[in-house]
């Protein structure tokens, strides 16, 4: 049972360019999450989806997009990439929990640099 | 701003011990409890939560309660085995009355380790 996986790991990148991070769950889950991680401000929801083909904001969305084509993916797209978005991302899985975001599972991060 | 503090770590236990991991928390609102854990090698995983004051949050033997008197959430356990071993993280959830952002305030996580 692999969980939730995260692709890549680690990458860097120069300001401007574009990248993907790929999430993928194997347990049926209705709920995806990506947030990021920088040092003293917890983890902060970007985006989130609550079903197959729909994505809502979370607290910070700008600057990057999101897809949700099949129930198991959850893409997390920077068209541009800039310095502010150095951080650990982290994507997390869950069944509905009475209409909360309550991340369940989570992945095992991606360390990503913006030079 | 919301921050939780955990007790730190490491915390090392006999198997069959009785264990406290101390949370306390501060915030504004209405914030939801968690408990996560992290097994070596893998991701945080949703260990238990509580929703409002006086809730109790359970599963796999792990009990915590939301003491919103004492504005903690305290981690038990009443016989720690040697799979039990991880590192442990306390988090509130930034939920105002109306909304929930779904953003997660985490402690700094206690690392327990069980000896047979």
């Amino acid at each position: 049972n692999a969980g939730v996986t995260q692709t890549p790991k680690f990458r860097v990148l120069k300001t401007g360019q574009s990248m993907t991070l790929l999430c993928a769950q194997d347990m049926n889950h209705e709920y995806m999450y990506w947030y990021r991680q920088d040092p003293g401000m917890g983890l902060r929801l970007i985006h989130y989806s609550v079903g197959e083909g729909t994505t809502a904001k979370g607290e910070v969305p700008d600057g990057y997009n999101v897809s949700r084509l099949k129930k198991q993916n959850f893409l997390l797209g920077l068209e541009s990439a800039a310095p502010s978005q150095t951080s650990v991302y982290f994507c997390a899985s869950s069944y509905q929990d009475l209409g909360q975001l309550v991340p369940r599972y989570f992945g095992a991060g991606t360390r990503l640099s913006v030079l | 701003g919301d921050s939780v503090t955990q007790m730190e770590g490491p915390v090392t236990l006999s198997e069959e011990a009785f264990l406290t991991i101390n949370c306390t928390y501060t915030a504004t609102g209405y914030p939801s409890l968690f408990w996560y854990v992290q097994y070596p090698g893998e991701g945080l995983q949703l260990l238990l939560k509580a929703t409002k004051a006086d809730d109790k949050g359970s599963n796999k033997g792990f009990e915590a309660t939301y003491r919103k008197e004492t504005t903690s959430f305290h981690l038990e356990k009443g016989s720690v085995q040697v799979s039990d071993s991880a590192v442990y993280f306390c988090a509130l959830s930034d939920r105002t009355y109306s909304s929930n952002t779904g953003k997660l305030i985490f402690g700094q996580g206690t690392t327990l380790q069980v000896k047979p």
